[in-house]
């Protein structure tokens, strides 16, 4: 089956430890979000990456960073310095086809998500 | 620019009722716009998705939503809910951007359903 796996579903962080979240595809997309979501607000973006070996920030990278070393792979570390690292992290992909408009139709595909709490 | 409000937070319907969940968008230019549902900690699962091919969209599980430029906005319906449906819904918009394109998500409308 094909689709967006994350690990672990649940994750406790102490104060001042980094902690890395895991999201895997099998879709052959080559792009892949991350973002956060905290009760009644939308998602947020934290990075994105539309093709192997770069990625960019997207409106709340501050805090977070992540790599992007295969096209099946993007990890995504919390570090210390988010202050209230505390949320539900849903990662996706989508197939990105360059800036041609019916790129604009690609849905993204969700995975399962990562509930973060800091103790 | 682009933004995208739903408006309501939170809507009530009794089993076998209509459900009409709101969402209005702003955009420069001819967007995609996409429903999505959410189950408690669950991901996000695509229902519809409009890309200017037909104005009236059916999507999975009796959900239809009909695009009205006119009135910048993307509704969802269902004719009768099912208690299944009690979900979060957020309504996306996606459209150019400075190199490439943006998406941004709706707020969320926490749908109820009573028995």
């Amino acid at each position: 089956d094909g689709g967006i796996t994350q690990s672990p579903k649940y994750l406790f962080r102490k104060e001042g430890q980094n902690v890395t979240l895991s999201c895997e595809q099998n879709l052959n997309h080559d792009a892949m979000y991350w973002y956060r979501q905290d009760p009644g607000q939308g998602l947020r973006l934290i990075y994105y990456s539309q093709i192997v070996n770069d990625f960019q920030k997207g409106d709340i990278a501050e805090g977070y960073s992540v790599s992007r070393e295969k096209k099946e792979s993007f990890p995504l570390t919390v570090t210390s310095a988010q202050k209230n690292p505390t949320a539900f992290y849903l990662c996706a992909s989508s197939l990105a086809r360059g800036l041609a408009a019916s790129s604009s139709y690609n849905e993204q595909f969700f995975g399962p998500g990562t509930r973060l709490t800091v103790l | 620019a682009q933004s995208v409000t739903q408006l309501d937070s939170h809507v009530s319907v009794s089993e076998g009722t209509p459900v009409l969940l709101r969402c209005n968008y702003s955009s420069s230019y001819s967007p995609s716009l996409f429903w999505y549902v959410q189950h408690p900690n669950k991901g996000l699962q695509l229902l519809l998705k409009y890309t200017s091919a037909a104005t009236l969209v059916k999507g999975i599980n009796g959900f239809e939503a009909e695009f009205k430029k006119s009135e910048t906005s993307f509704h969802l319906t269902k004719p009768s809910a099912h208690m299944s449906d009690a979900a979060e819904y957020f309504c996306v918009v996606r459209g150019p951007y400075t190199g490439g394109f943006k998406t941004i998500f709706g707020a969320g409308t926490r749908l109820f359903v009573k028995a």
